[in-house]
């Protein structure tokens, strides 16, 4: 039974260009969520996504940044125009449809994103 | 502001010790609460969720929580080396977890 995958693991990209983080969530799950982690930081909620629906977007920044998760393929995180500061570690989670938006949370393997 | 606060250690026991974590939080509201396990460079692993007041058990792992103290922790019996790690601390309610920054936790042998 696969887990939540990521893909890219690693993503390197020059200032300005556009970066794209993909999920697909465990099977059986409809709810997505998107973490980022900096260095020596906690882990900060930004998006949380049903298929073709935005639940929570509180924590997303309000310019260059958005997700999406279409009805057919994985969640998108997109980060256009990247900066330096936009470096960090991106973590997808996935719950169970049952458990609406407090079930437990189980995470992919990250997405370490290096702007140069 | 929604905050959990963990002290982030290190904290530091022999081998077949207890390990006692523990974090609180400012949001009355949050209904869920979960400790994960992440070591260096790889992602949060779940090891206990919690939503009602008192203790839940599974194997070497007990969590507790007290939601008049707004206070949860993580009670790890016969700690190996291998739970060398940082535990986080995570709470809220529909989805948006508040995570705290984490305690390390070093096991020695």
């Amino acid at each position: 039974n696969a887990g939540v995958m990521q893909n890219p693991r690693h993503l390197v990209r020059r200032r300005g260009q556009e970066a794209r983080l993909r999920c697909s969530p465990m099977k059986g799950h409809s709810h997505v969520y998107w973490y980022r982690q900096l260095p020596e930081e906690g882990l900060k909620f930004m998006v949380y996504l049903q298929k073709e629906n935005i639940i929570d977007e509180s924590g997303m920044p309000k310019e260059r940044f958005s997700a999406e998760f279409p009805k057919e393929g994985p969640s998108i995180l997109r980060i256009q125009q990247v900066v330096r500061g936009d470096s960090a570690a991106y973590f997808c989670a996935s719950s169970p449809s049952f458990a609406g938006g407090s079930g437990e949370q189980f995470f992919g393997p990250g997405t370490r994103l290096t702007v140069l | 502001q929604k905050e959990v606060e963990q002290n982030s250690g290190p904290l530091s026991v022999p081998e077949g010790a207890i390990a006692s974590l523990n974090c609180t939080y400012s949001d009355r509201g949050s209904q869920s609460f979960f400790w994960y396990r992440q070591y260096s460079g790889k992602s949060p692993e779940l090891i206990m969720s919690i939503y009602s007041n008192g203790d839940k058990e599974d194997g070497r792992f007990t969590a507790q929580l007290n939601k008049a103290s707004q206070y949860v922790s993580l009670l790890i019996r016969d700690s190996q080396p291998s739970d060398s790690a940082t535990y986080l601390c995570a709470g809220g309610s529909q989805g948006n977890l508040i995570f705290g920054k984490g305690t390390k936790l070093s096991v020695k042998p």
